[in-house]
């Protein structure tokens, strides 16, 4: 069973310009969420897509868009990115949007200059 | 959702048990407790969780009290691999299981 696996792992990037980071679920699995930690906190919610559709968004502003493809996989794309934007950017799967446990990759840490 | 209040950290011997507190005064009777774990460097993993009834699992075994109001995690025997972050989460049934992460128990397993 292969687990969740993010790329790229690490990515430096300077105010204005847009990323994009890829997410591979878990085998079997249709749920998608990201979530972004600064540094120090917890993670924080930003949306989740299931079977290709967003199903429920954090307090993140519309520049942060993602996609879900038919293989479930997703990206999470940010345009426009902010000093502030630079954190780990996590993404979980899960079966379903019903407690299911999620299970997370390592992330990518993304650094803004 | 409910809020969970964990103490920032704590810490144990090697070998012994390690039980993690949280407590969860405002759960609905919908909610489940879940717990995850942070080891540094790495995405967050899940560990068990539960509703009302106790819960074991290979990983540890999760407390619940009769009121729902607090919850405990057992590590039974922890080793130096378990320190991480610890967070207890409520989460309702549901569509959309977004988890709402606090700034944890930090765990440190001393040899």
């Amino acid at each position: 069973e292969t687990g969740v696996t993010q790329s790229p792992t690490h990515l430096i990037k300077t105010r204005g310009q847009q990323v994009t980071l890829r997410c591979s679920s878990q085998s079997g699995h249709n749920t998608v969420s990201w979530y972004q930690q600064a540094l120090g906190q917890g993670p924080q919610f930003i949306f989740q897509y299931y079977r290709e559709e967003e199903n429920g968004r954090g307090n993140f502003p519309p520049r942060f868009s993602g996609l879900q493809f038919p293989n479930y996989s997703s990206e999470l794309n940010v345009n426009a990115l902010e000093l502030d934007d630079s954190a780990l950017y996590l993404c979980a799967s899960s079966l379903g949007v019903s407690n299911q446990p999620q299970h997370f990759g390592d992330g990518t840490r993304l650094s803004i200059l | 959702d409910a809020k969970t209040t964990q103490p920032p950290s704590m810490d144990c011997a090697e070998g012994r048990a390690a039980n993690l507190p949280c407590n969860h005064s405002t759960i609905s009777g919908n909610e489940y407790v879940y717990w995850y774990r942070q080891i540094h460097s790495q995405g967050p993993q899940y560990i068990i969780h539960g509703l009302k009834n106790n819960e074991t699992n290979e990983m540890a075994s999760l407390i619940i009290t009769e009121d729902r109001k607090s919850s405990t995690l057992i590590l039974p025997h922890a080793t130096l691999r378990d320190t991480a972050v610890y967070y207890c989460i409520a989460l309702p049934t549901g569509a959309n299981s977004k988890l709402t992460f606090g700034k944890g128990i930090t765990l440190s397993v001393r040899p």
